[in-house]
């Protein structure tokens, strides 16, 4: 059974501050999606990973895989107020379906 | 190019009763997903189409849930009769084939 688990679950930070966030699966996939929802709101794609050593960044996120640890990482540089979200994994399983993690929700603090 | 649509955005009722949801996905997508986020958790599929077929429908509860796409287009998602656990919000995706899921506003569900 494809499992994916999010470590922290709950991240309170500083603007300015650098963190990683994990994002551990159980078995090998195709593809790792991060995702974001702000409150209330639905899902928004972040980055799509597809290889091992793959590294994608787009502003203060840069996400990447390593596929024999099966771990994803997300990394916040220098955090803004505007990044406060809750941030998924997504692991693409047989039949393309996604397999959420738990979420990990972030409060970036002035 | 039109994001996936759904509606209805908020629905209340009470348990026993019987609600339906409706999403259309992004023109051209031939694989469509419904999905239940409950409150603190992350999105579980409940059925996926591909076209007007069912690929996987192993977690979606039979007894009182059901869903179509009988024109691979549109589609819509029923429970009855709902249950309180039933509140959260149904979130429908789709996608090109193996490329990435976008996501449509959900529906929140709250049963009383």
């Amino acid at each position: 059974e494809l499992k994916v688990e999010q470590n922290p679950l709950f991240l309170s930070m500083q603007e300015g501050k650098n963190y990683t966030i994990y994002c551990n699966y159980s078995t090998t996939s195709d593809r790792l999606y991060w995702y974001r929802q702000d409150p209330g709101k639905s899902l928004e794609s972040l980055f799509v990973l597809l290889s091992n050593g793959a590294v994608k960044q787009e502003g203060r996120l840069m996400a990447s895989l390593d596929t024999k640890a099966r771990l994803s990482t997300l990394h916040i540089t220098a955090a803004v107020h505007d990044l406060s979200a809750t941030y998924f994994c997504a692991l693409q399983g047989g039949s393309e379906k996604l397999v959420f993690g738990k979420g990990m929700k972030l409060t970036v603090n002035p | 190019e039109a994001g996936v649509a759904q509606s209805p955005r908020y629905k209340i009722i009470e348990k026993r009763q019987s609600v339906a949801f409706w999403c259309n996905p992004i023109s051209g997508h031939a694989t469509l997903y419904w999905y239940q986020q409950i409150l603190g958790q992350g999105p579980k599929l409940l059925i996926q189409f591909q076209n007007n077929g069912v690929v996987d429908d192993s977690q979606l509860p039979k007894d009182r849930f059901s869903a179509e796409r009988l024109k691979g287009v549109d589609s819509t998602l029923k429970i009855q009769p709902a249950k309180l656990e039933d509140s959260a919000v149904y979130l429908c995706a789709s996608s090109s084939r193996g490329e990435t899921q976008y996501f449509g506003p959900g529906t929140r569900l709250l049963v009383l």
